[in-house]
Parts: structure tokens; C-alpha cells; sequence
């Protein structure tokens, strides 16, 4: 079984520029969340995508969008970059959603994204 | 807004001492609260989890205590190693469609040899 992964480990990008972010979910998981943890605080959520649709949006901006594949892998694009949008970019996938709950989610170990 | 508020942000304990962290929250359509140990670098990692039905679960070392009635929960580490340094949070699991964590801001534990 193989667990959650994401790529790529690191990215610096200029403020203004667009960037994307990817996803594999655990094997067997159809639902993947993203969340944003800015230096030293708790995750927060940014959208959910169960069956290739956004199934949750947090208090995210639209220049924050995304993309769930048929084999249940994601992208998190990010639009005209921000300094505050610098932090760790994490993915989790768990089995369910929409209305089938779903508890347990399992989480990648990141993307550190720096804008300057 | 859904919130989670933990407490100590920073805790130092000794080798073979217990570990308390706290967590308190103020919506009630929550239903599934897990604990989560993140290292530096690393994704958050799935330590033990509870639902608002147990007043408390235990595995290993770790247990798991739940207020429903207070909308309080906390985790405790028993005979606490120097390995388990690391940052804690406690999330909330919403009960909607989408089921979204909303997480505690985090503890930062030490354990001392």
C-alpha cells in the first residue's frame, strides 16, 4: 500500500506568478484535501475534490483552483502569487465523501512553497 | 467560524513524565476528533482519533480524553520519551458533506533525557 505523495518537495516562485502543486492519493482513496500551514500554526482547509469535483471550499481566495484526475490523483493551482501565500502545502486523502462520510484522512509530507 | 483552541502552545516535560495538551472547541457539528504529530518537515501523521460517543480511548501510550458536554478534549502521553518531541495538534472533523479538519494551533512538545 502505498502512501500519500506530492511533488515537488520544494518551490520558490517570484510574487505575481502561478504555480502548481500535485497530489497522488493512498491506494483505495478516492477523496483528496488540501490544506494550507503558514510557518508555525495549524493547517487550514482549502477545498476538497471527491470524485473529480469540489466537494468543500475553505476561506480560500479563486485564485486558489483545483483539479482531481480519474485515477483520484490532484492539483492545486495557485494564481497571481502573494507574499502571505509562502507555507507548506499539504495534501490528504481519505476514503468517501460527498455524502458518504468519510474520518480518517492521511497526509503527504508537503510542499514547501517561498514566494518572494 | 468553526474553531478549535488548544493550549499549551509550548510544553517541556521529563523522560518517563506525562504529557497534557489541551483542546476546546465551539461547534457542535463536529463528529470525529483526531490527534495528529507533525516533525519538522513533515506532514502531519495520524496518532489516535476519537468519536464524541467514547469518554476516552486509549492506545499505548496514548489516550484520548472527551468532554462532549464541555466541548473539551486532550491527549495524553504517558512515560514520554525524547522521541515523541515533536508538534501536536488536535482537529475537528465537520459533519457536513465536505468533511474538512479544522485544527487546534498546535503544541510544540519537548521531552527532556
Amino acid at each position: 500500500e502505498t502512501g500519500v505523495t506530492q511533488s515537488p518537495t520544494h518551490l520558490i516562485k517570484t510574487r505575481g506568478q502561478q504555480v502548481t502543486l500535485r497530489c497522488s492519493s493512498q491506494s483505495g482513496h478516492n477523496t483528496v484535501s488540501w490544506y494550507q500551514q503558514a510557518l508555525g500554526q495549524g493547517p487550514q482547509f482549502i477545498f476538497q475534490y471527491y470524485r473529480e469535483e469540489e466537494n468543500g471550499r475553505g476561506n480560500f481566495p479563486p485564485r486558489f483552483s483545483g483539479l482531481q484526475f480519474p485515477n483520484y490523483s490532484s492539483e492545486l493551482n495557485v494564481n497571481a502569487l502573494e507574499l502571505d501565500d509562502s507555507a507548506l502545502y499539504l495534501c490528504a486523502s481519505s476514503l468517501g465523501g460527498g455524502r458518504v462520510s468519510t474520518d480518517t484522512q492521511y497526509f503527504g509530507p508537503g510542499t514547501r512553497l517561498t514566494v518572494l | 467560524q468553526q474553531q478549535v483552541k488548544q493550549s499549551p502552545q509550548s510544553l517541556i516535560v521529563q523522560k518517563g513524565g506525562i504529557s497534557i495538551i489541551n483542546c476546546a472547541y465551539e461547534n457542535t457539528a463536529f463528529d470525529y476528533f483526531p490527534w495528529y504529530q507533525q516533525f519538522p518537515g513533515k506532514g502531519p501523521a495520524l496518532l489516535i482519533a476519537i468519536r464524541p460517543d467514547v469518554s476516552e480511548k486509549k492506545e499505548g501510550r496514548f489516550t484520548i480524553s472527551f468532554n462532549k458536554s464541555a466541548k473539551q478534549f486532550s491527549l495524553h502521553i504517558m512515560d514520554s520519551q525524547p522521541g515523541d518531541s515533536a508538534t501536536y495538534f488536535c482537529a475537528a472533523l465537520s459533519s457536513g458533506s465536505a468533511r474538512q479538519l479544522t485544527f487546534g494551533s498546535g503544541t510544540q512538545l519537548t521531552v527532556l533525557p
